[in-house]
């Protein structure tokens, strides 16, 4: 049963494009989870998604940011018109419920 | 609002060394309590948990215990081995109204020298 699967592993997106951010979650799982970690910051949570539901989008920025969990497929968060500020590192995790998350290994984003 | 804080770091032992990494919390109602690892260029693994007062989460030799009183989850371990270099996160999920998104400590940067 393979973990929590994130791609690309690193991104590279020069400012105005668009960065599309991938994560499968483990099999089984409904509940997925986005959070972002600044350089030399811990993680703070963004969206809570079950499938095809935004759940709890506190933590997502007002413009820019969107995230979907389809019936079928990844999750994806997706950074339009990304700004320097965007460069982070990106983490999903899944659970089956609310509790008992499994982390991916992230995805490292760089603007230039 | 509920909140983290943990100790700042670098935390730098010699191996064998007893480790101590302090995290206090701010939440309303009843939060559980995690501890995360980060290695390098990894995501987070949990490394142990508590869900009351009282609990002690244990694993690979790292003990907490939930301290309603002094509202605290203090990890330590005995005797550090250099493996155990990593970034260290404390975190708590919500208690009432609980979506179970974790709120994060700034993480404590551990260094074992041989």
């Amino acid at each position: 049963n393979a973990g929590v699967m994130q791609n690309p592993r690193h991104l590279v997106r020069r400012r105005g494009q668009e960065a599309r951010l991938r994560c499968s979650p483990m099999k089984g799982h409904s509940h997925v989870y986005w959070y972002r970690q600044l350089p030399e910051e811990g993680l703070k949570f963004m969206v809570y998604l079950q499938k095809e539901n935004i759940i709890d989008e506190s933590g997502m920025p007002k413009e820019r940011f969107s995230a979907e969990f389809p019936k079928e497929g990844p999750s994806i968060l997706r950074i339009q018109q990304v700004v320097r500020g965007d460069s982070a590192a990106y983490f999903c995790a899944s659970s089956v419920g609310q509790d008992g998350y499994t982390f991916g290994s992230g995805t490292r984003l760089t603007v230039v | 609002g509920n909140s983290v804080t943990q100790m700042e770091g670098p935390v730098t032992l010699s191996e064998e060394a007893f480790l101590t990494i302090n995290c206090t919390y701010t939440a309303t109602g009843y939060p559980s309590l995690f501890w995360y690892v980060q290695y390098p260029g990894e995501g987070l693994q949990l490394l142990l948990k508590a869900t009351k007062a009282d609990d002690k989460g244990s694993n690979k030799g790292f003990e907490a215990t939930y301290r309603k009183e002094t509202t605290s989850f203090h990890l330590e371990k005995g005797s550090v081995q250099v493996s155990d270099s990593a970034v260290y996160f404390c975190a708590l999920t919500h208690g009432s109204g609980n979506t179970g998104k974790l709120i994060f400590g700034q993480g404590t940067t551990l260094q074992v020298k041989p």
